[in-house]
């Protein structure tokens, strides 16, 4: 069973707050880490795919670090929004061997309030 | 853009009833994914498929089955449904191997009465 941990489990910050949330997964086999945003009422979307030690991505306020050797990803949020309000899920991809990659397991995602 | 396309959105059955979800990728994508998601967890895998061949499999009941079809769609059939079924099942689909995201599915809530 592979744990992928988020934490805070919910986070409540003021407008204009930046904030940063974690993701812990295994520091062996691994292939991908996966952000997304859910929404109340929508589907997940996509953010980041980040699949090199030391990468950095970033979408607008948004931006994800990754460290693969100790098996952590930060989601930062610069001067967060009313609508960044969401629950943020990362998921982890590993390397089954050769040509496999296993199954995307979710980790249970961190509830972001902004208040206005 | 065509996006992945669940149905029904919503479905209301009785415990020990038949339900049969669908799911239609985005063309082109070779790769379909279930999850399933109950009320105040995270989203759980089931099963996987790629090229239309089972690729993984999760943590779901012996009651439920899936299938790719030729025509990439996949099926998501449970039977016997219990009280604790009901849930969003959410599909989603992606190109494997490479680094691209999975695109989801608005979802089919099941409710179980």
């Amino acid at each position: 069973i592979l744990n992928v941990e988020q934490s805070p489990q919910s986070l409540h910050v003021q407008e204009g707050d930046s904030t940063n949330f974690t993701c812990s997964f295994p520091s062996s086999n691994f292939y991908a880490l996966h952000w997304y945003r859910w929404e109340t009422a929508k589907s997940p979307e996509a953010l980041f795919v980040m699949t090199l030690n030391g990468d950095e991505k970033k979408k607008g306020r948004i931006s994800a670090t990754l460290n693969t050797k100790e098996g952590y990803s930060y989601l930062y949020i610069k001067g967060s929004q009313p609508e960044d309000s969401a629950t943020y899920l990362c998921a982890f991809k590993y390397d089954a061997g050769g040509t496999s990659y296993g199954k995307l397991t979710f980790g249970q995602g961190t509830i972001l309030t902004v208040h206005p | 853009a065509a996006g992945v396309i669940q149905s029904p959105r919503h479905l209301i059955k009785e415990k020990r009833e038949t339900a049969t979800l669908k799911c239609y990728p985005i063309p082109r994508h070779d790769t379909v994914y279930w999850y399933q998601q109950g009320p105040g967890q995270d989203p759980q895998f089931l099963i996987s498929f790629y090229e239309k061949m089972q690729s993984d499999k999760g943590s779901i009941p012996d009651r439920f089955s899936a299938q790719q079809f030729s025509d990439y769609h996949s099926e998501l059939n449970m039977s016997s449904l219990e009280l604790g079924d009901s849930a969003l099942y959410f599909c989603a689909s992606s190109f494997e191997g490479a680094s691209s995201p999975l695109h989801f599915g608005n979802g089919t809530r099941l409710t179980v009465t």
